[in-house]
């Protein structure tokens, strides 16, 4: 089975932290992706990456980074977290952009 | 911009009722329709998904009709249970563009 784990299940931060959140697959998979998820607006793409040290923005990547310095892990950093950050946070992977594996999310509260 | 419209936004069957939850698109390009299944507290998981080639796929109590003229597809929940309670996304993508995500329809199965 697709494994694909998240760092922490529930995070609290406070304005202007830096913050990561981290996410390591175990199929071997190219693709990987960090969406957020807020109520009444659905899974919404922040950044993916195709490959190591690839990286793509999504259609909401203001705010945020990532790093795949290895193919398994795929991480999102807020480089200055403010109250509108506060979301559930989810990462996927996917061999090819059909089938994409999520984890179960980090829900993240930014005081 | 792209885009996937999905209603209703929640739905609430009886027991042994059918669940019935549509999708629409503009973008003709897309050939790849999936619906995910998230329960609460677990990452979203792949359910069923189809390609416009067929109009119709069916996997055990669930089908997906497909609608290539009008742009949209459905999600058939046939005997609805308990267990069903969740939140169904539907998405679309092109050729190997990424997943645009609907917005989301919370079920209830009330027993």
């Amino acid at each position: 089975d697709v494994k694909v784990t998240q760092s922490s299940r529930y995070l609290v931060k406070r304005t202007g932290e830096k913050v990561f959140l981290e996410c390591v697959q175990d199929m071997d998979h190219e693709n990987m992706f960090w969406y957020r998820q807020d109520p009444g607006l659905g899974l919404r793409l922040i950044y993916f990456s195709y490959d190591v040290k690839m990286k793509e923005k999504g259609d909401i990547p203001e705010g945020y980074s990532v790093s795949r310095e290895k193919k398994e892990r795929f991480s999102l950093i807020l480089e200055s977290a403010s109250t509108n950050q506060t979301s559930m946070y989810l990462c996927a992977s996917s061999t090819d952009t059909d089938t994409q594996y999520f984890g179960p999310g980090t829900r993240l509260t930014v005081l | 911009q792209q885009q996937v419209k999905q209603s209703p936004q929640s739905l609430i069957v009886q027991k042994g009722g059918i669940s019935i939850i549509n999708c629409a698109y503009e973008n003709t390009a897309f050939d790849y329709f999936p619906w995910y299944q998230q329960f609460p507290g677990k990452g979203p998981a792949l359910l069923i998904a189809i390609r416009p080639d067929v109009s119709e796929k069916k996997e055990g109590r669930f089908t997906i009709s497909f609608n290539k003229s009008a742009k949209q597809f459905s999600l058939h929940i046939m005997d609805s249970q308990p267990g069903d309670s969740a939140t169904y996304f539907c998405a679309a993508s092109a050729g190997y563009s990424t997943l645009t995500f609907g917005k989301g329809t919370m079920l209830l199965v009330s027993p």
